[in-house]
């Protein structure tokens, strides 16, 4: 079975903390995303990779920035956490290919204070 | 553009209740669609998906057609248990690219 492990499920930081969120994927799967989650918004996405060292912006990419050095890693930072970011940070991989379907990660609920 | 809406929530049925939460796309060529849940405190798990046109996604008792003419992909249930309590989530991929495109959710309450 696919395996999407995240970091924490839980984080507590303060305003201005730099924040690493960390997703690793064991299935080789070339393509990863970072989404959150809020109440009545849905999932917007704000960086996907499709390969190592590959990043692309998504819909809310503002105050966040990505890393993917491996290919079964993708990091998401926070440069400088504020309370806005407070979220649900959802991790998911999928293979290229337009029949697959995405794999998610149980997500970090991350509050800053 | 893509895009996917999703019937809003929340949903509350008695248990055996018929299930039907609607869902319809916008894609500019032939996508593939899914519909995915979450339970509380997880995160999402594919559910069922389709992957042309009049194919029909089936999995623990849900089922959704793709149906190209009227755009949309409704997920139902013919007798919904309390273990369904869940947000349901439609989502398309375009057949051109790797971005997923995620409605906003539909949340279930069964009550026994």
């Amino acid at each position: 079975d696919v395996k999407v492990t995240q970091s924490s499920r839980y984080l507590v930081k303060r305003t201005g903390e730099k924040v690493f969120l960390e997703c690793v994927q064991d299935m080789d799967h070339e393509n990863m995303f970072w989404y959150r989650q809020d109440p009545g918004l849905g999932l917007r996405l704000i960086y996907f990779s499709y390969d190592v060292k590959m990043k692309e912006k998504g819909d809310i990419p503002e105050g966040y920035s990505v890393s993917r050095e491996k290919k079964e890693r993708f990091s998401l930072i926070l440069e400088s956490a504020s309370t806005n970011q407070t979220s649900m940070y959802l991790c998911a991989s999928s293979l290229s290919g337009q029949n697959y379907e995405q794999y998610f990660g149980p997500g970090t609920r991350l509050t800053v204070t | 553009g893509n895009s996917v809406t999703q019937m809003e929530g929340p949903v509350t049925l008695s248990e055996e209740a018929f299930l039907t939460i609607n869902c319809t796309y916008t894609a500019t060529g032939y996508p593939s669609l899914f519909w995915y849940v979450q339970y509380p405190g997880e995160g999402l798990q594919l559910l069922l998906k389709a992957t042309k046109a009049d194919d029909k996604g089936s999995n623990k008792g849900f089922e959704a057609t793709y149906r190209k003419e009227t755009t949309s992909f409704h997920l139902e249930k013919g007798s919904v248990q309390v273990s369904d309590s869940a947000v349901y989530f439609c989502a398309l991929r375009e057949n051109t690219g790797n971005q997923f495109y995620f409605g906003t959710g539909t949340s279930l309450t069964v009550i026994p």
